[in-house]
């Protein structure tokens, strides 16, 4: 993408372990934000981080964010089934657009 | 209670036909916005309003009209449609930047 992308494309790990996403982008921004999307349903935001934030936790999902790499991470600790799912970065600039990363598929085997 | 609903959830339609889309939020959001997800999952924001002022229109056939009613509504007309216009519609609502809700989405297929 040209604005920005995530990795990796796809993740394969056992229930338990930790799943870790990557997301990169090229503008400066205001917020970064994380969504999940199950298969043929609507994405769900998960966590938002602010510009002058550098990490967030939510149950055990953990967000970081390195203004000065253009990058932020998603950690999700202690894998479940039910998090097989793809999960979106959005990074806002201005107020009301974000744009959205490529995506990761993730699958956690039971 | 569903926050953001968009209707219908499928649509399928032949070539040069007309159809609309509609999204209502019952969360007092300010700002509404559409986002097309294609085959491969990418996410491409369409339009958004504020407050039922256009904000954002990106580079969008004109074929693709959206029309805002009042705050809590943003349908999606599209005429002549076209194969390449099978893709996931989603409307979405925020209140400042604290992030999207999405709606369920729609499901066009045109053949």
């Amino acid at each position: 993408s040209q604005q920005g992308e995530e990795d990796p494309q796809a993740l394969s790990i056992q229930e338990g372990e930790n799943a870790t996403m990557n997301c990169s982008y090229k503008t400066s921004i205001n917020n970064l934000q994380w969504y999940r999307q199950n298969s043929g349903r609507g994405l769900v935001h998960l966590i938002l981080i602010r510009s002058n934030e550098r990490e967030k936790h939510s149950g055990r999902l953990r967000v970081t964010l390195d203004t000065s790499k253009k990058s932020s991470s998603l950690l999700i600790t202690a894998s479940r089934a039910a998090d097989t799912a793809s999960y979106f970065c959005a990074w806002g600039a201005n107020a009301g657009k974000s744009t959205f990363g490529d995506g990761t598929t993730l699958t956690v085997k039971p | 209670d569903t926050a953001v609903s968009q209707t219908p959830k499928y649509l399928v339609t032949q070539m040069g036909n007309d159809k609309s889309i509609k999204c209502e939020q019952n969360l007092g959001h300010d700002t509404m916005y559409w986002y097309k997800q294609d085959s491969k999952k990418f996410l491409k924001i369409m339009f958004s309003y504020n407050n039922k002022e256009l904000i954002i229109n990106e580079t969008v056939p004109n074929r693709f009209s959206p029309k805002s009613p009042d705050k809590a509504h943003l349908n999606l007309h599209i005429n002549s449609l076209e194969l390449g216009d099978s893709a996931v519609y989603f409307c979405a609502s925020s209140q400042r930047d604290n992030g999207y809700t999405f709606g369920s989405g729609t499901r066009l297929t045109v053949v």
